[in-house]
């Protein structure tokens, strides 16, 4: 079946140590979104990519960097400079121009330990 | 700027009862609106869509929305609520320019047996 793959689901970052999150897509996509979810805020939009090799940032990229090698592949890198990083990290694709949804993954709870 | 309002942080609706949950958005031009559920520690599952034509819009496991041009509201409402039905709901806006879609905070839905 169709879908998205995060990994992975349960992720623990140690101070000062940067880490990646998986986002892969077999759905041919041509649009990836990652979103950063908290209690009682939302979604908020970290940075998405629209064609692959180009990427752009969100309204909170900071600390944040990703990648965008091959169409299937989005991965989220969160750095040491990302200050409150504990959140559930969600990504998501969509098939580009037009008047589609989104598709979810299932997400990645990343805590700081 | 696009945006999306939820007044309601919660929502409880008896079990049989008509439940409806509250959106408001803010978009240049004409809007796709769109609602998500959200189950625990899972990623967003779209419910139903408005793009254009007819004001009300039916989605999925019986819910339905409707879009009110001149209230700049998108309702999402169920004749008879359901307890499985209990899960956190987001209302989410983009414009017709391939933006990135814009979520609300959400509202959590508790349907009381």
């Amino acid at each position: 079946d169709g879908g998205i793959t995060q990994s992975p689901k349960y992720l623990f970052r140690k101070e000062g140590q940067n880490v990646t999150l998986s986002c892969e897509q077999n759905l041919n996509h041509d649009a990836m979104y990652w979103y950063r979810q908290d209690p009682g805020q939302g979604l908020r939009l970290i940075y998405y990519s629209q064609i692959v090799n180009d990427f752009q940032k969100g309204d909170i990229a900071e600390g944040y960097s990703v990648s965008r090698e091959k169409k299937e592949s989005f991965p989220l890198t969160v750095t040491s400079a990302q200050k409150n990083p504990t959140a559930f990290y969600l990504c998501a694709s969509t098939p580009g121009q037009g008047n589609y949804g989104y598709t979810f993954g299932s997400g990645t709870r990343l805590t700081v330990v | 700027a696009q945006s999306v309002a939820q007044p309601e942080d919660q929502v409880n609706v008896a079990e049989g009862n008509p439940l409806t949950v509250k959106c408001t958005y803010s978009v240049s031009g004409n809007p796709y609106l769109f609602w998500y559920v959200q189950y625990p520690n899972r990623g967003l599952q779209f419910l139903l869509k408005y793009i254009t034509g007819d004001n009300l819009v039916k989605g999925s496991y019986g819910f339905e929305a409707e879009f009110n041009k001149s209230q700049t509201s998108f309702h999402l409402k169920k004749p008879s609520a359901l307890v499985s039905d209990s899960a956190l709901y987001f209302c989410a806006v983009r414009d017709t320019r391939n933006t990135p879609l814009v979520f609300g905070k959400g509202t959590r839905l508790s349907v009381i047996a």
